[in-house]
């Protein structure tokens, strides 16, 4: 079955230790998210990958970088980890497209990340 | 800004009907989604509008008011496992299709 990948899905660190969460996608979408939910909150958008191109929102903070070596895998680096990023890291794709149902974004089953 | 709002909670009995409304205020709408999340869980997409009107789907409806800004999500013959979040995302057109999400609406769905 095509489907979006996260690995690991729970993942425990330490205050300022650098971690990486990875996706993986075998539906071959353009495009590839990241979003960090916390308890009760929305999904809010970290960056995303049309293609090759990277695009970050306004207000994701330097300590998060991502990359995307190919189609398939998108990570996620967080350098140096605080309390506040404790949260759900959710991957999702996309078909790319401006009309329809293009913009579905189909998710992954998420990283939670501890922070200790 | 981007500002959508939905109810934070809301109770119902098994199979009863439980109508889910979402209000936004975006620019550059380009659809409205509605997405089902578990606890733990990621979203699962439920439905799109992008034209006014209904969008039946099983006991899923969606409902959409351009004009008002007004989505609504209805749920039929409700059983246990419809306990969730229900997320409310419009597609705005930013040079790209971003989805802006509500915060969710968390369904409890008691015998």
């Amino acid at each position: 079955d095509a489907m979006v990948i996260q690995n690991p899905r729970y993942q425990v660190t330490q205050f300022g230790k650098p971690v990486t969460l990875s996706c993986s996608q075998t539906l071959n979408h353009n495009v590839m998210y990241w979003y960090q939910q916390k308890s009760s909150q929305a999904p809010k958008l970290l960056f995303h990958y049309y293609d090759k191109d990277f695009n970050n929102e306004a207000d994701t903070p330097d300590n998060f970088q991502s990359r995307r070596p190919n189609t398939s895998f998108c990570f996620l680096d967080i350098r140096s980890p605080g309390l506040g990023d404790a949260a759900m890291y959710l991957c999702a794709t996309s078909r790319g497209g401006t009309s329809g149902l293009a913009g579905e974004q189909f998710f992954g089953p998420g990283t939670r990340l501890t922070v200790l | 800004g981007q500002n959508i709002d939905q109810p934070t909670e809301m109770t119902a009995t098994e199979g009863a009907i439980v109508q889910i409304n979402c209000t936004y205020q975006t620019s550059g709408f380009n659809g409205l989604f509605w997405y089902q999340q578990h606890a733990g869980e990621a979203p699962t997409f439920l439905s799109y509008n992008v034209l006014d009107g209904l969008e039946e789907k099983g006991r899923f409806s969606s409902f959409l008011s351009r004009s008002k800004g007004y989505s609504y999500l209805l749920l039929k013959e409700l059983q246990m496992k419809d306990s969730a979040s229900y997320l409310c995302a419009v597609r705005i057109d930013t040079g790209f299709q971003k989805l802006v999400f509500g915060t969710g609406t968390r369904l409890l769905v008691s015998p």
